[in-house]
């Protein structure tokens, strides 16, 4: 298993153009989300979903749409790219009916995204 | 609402010393999750343990170990004769249990910096 995935590791933007951080899961888990990271701020929540087709907000989801079409990927879709989303983005899954024991989110490796 | 408290922002050790990383956490849900995650230089977060609110019991495993007290709705966590390769940020988070409305919605701590010099 490939666990968590994302694509790209970095990038670069201008103010104002559009972009779309990947994610996708091997482990059929139905529950995912996405995090920004801040320094001194821990992670924070921007979007998340439970199922295919079912998506709600965070706590920080201004800026940001997803979509959740498969069970296997959940992008994230900056329409407008402004300097405060320069951040690092992760994205997580999970699957509390699953076999795992720590129901833990799986994490993965993080987007670091710089808007100029 | 919840929320996490991770009031030390860095914490520097001398090899082998032991070292103790502080989370205190807010909820109004009676079943809930506790986690601590590491996240090492290279950036990638490594789950380190899950706790329920109904296991009080501390757990140790190798070096680490955690103190889970409902009463003062804290969960610490000792490294005990750390070593370099335990710098690292240390994160605290707290999710509701499987099955409510937030399950999976994960709250973090500012998380601590935690810095281990030879």
């Amino acid at each position: 298993n490939a666990g968590v995935t994302q694509t790209p590791k970095f990038q670069v933007l201008k103010t104002g153009q559009s972009m779309t951080l990947q994610c996708a899961q091997d482990m059929n888990h139905e529950y995912m989300s996405w995090y920004r990271q801040d320094p001194g701020m821990g992670l924070r929540l921007i979007h998340y979903s439970v199922g295919a087709g079912i998506t709600d907000q965070g706590e920080v989801p201004n800026g940001y749409n997803v979509s959740r079409s498969t069970t296997e990927d959940f992008p994230l879709r900056l329409l407008s790219a402004a300097p405060s989303q320069t951040s690092v983005y992760f994205c997580a899954s999970s699957d509390p009916e699953g076999a795992s024991e720590s129901n833990e989110q799986f994490f993965g490796p993080g987007t670091r995204l710089t808007v100029l | 609402a919840q929320k996490v408290t991770q009031a030390q922002t860095e914490i520097s050790v001398v090899e082998k010393e032991d070292v103790t990383l502080d989370c205190v956490y807010e909820t109004r849900d009676t079943t809930y999750y506790l986690f601590w995650y590491k996240q090492p230089p290279s950036g990638e977060l490594v789950f380190l343990i899950r706790r329920n609110s109904f296991d009080e019991q501390n757990e140790i495993s190798g070096r680490y170990s955690w103190n889970f007290q409902k009463s003062t709705s804290s969960f610490n966590f000792t490294i005990t004769a750390s070593q370099v390769v335990d710098s690292a940020v240390y994160f605290c988070a707290l999710s509701v249990a499987p099955g409510a409305d937030s399950w999976g919605k994960l709250q973090f701590g500012a998380g601590t910096q935690v810095v281990v010099t030879p």
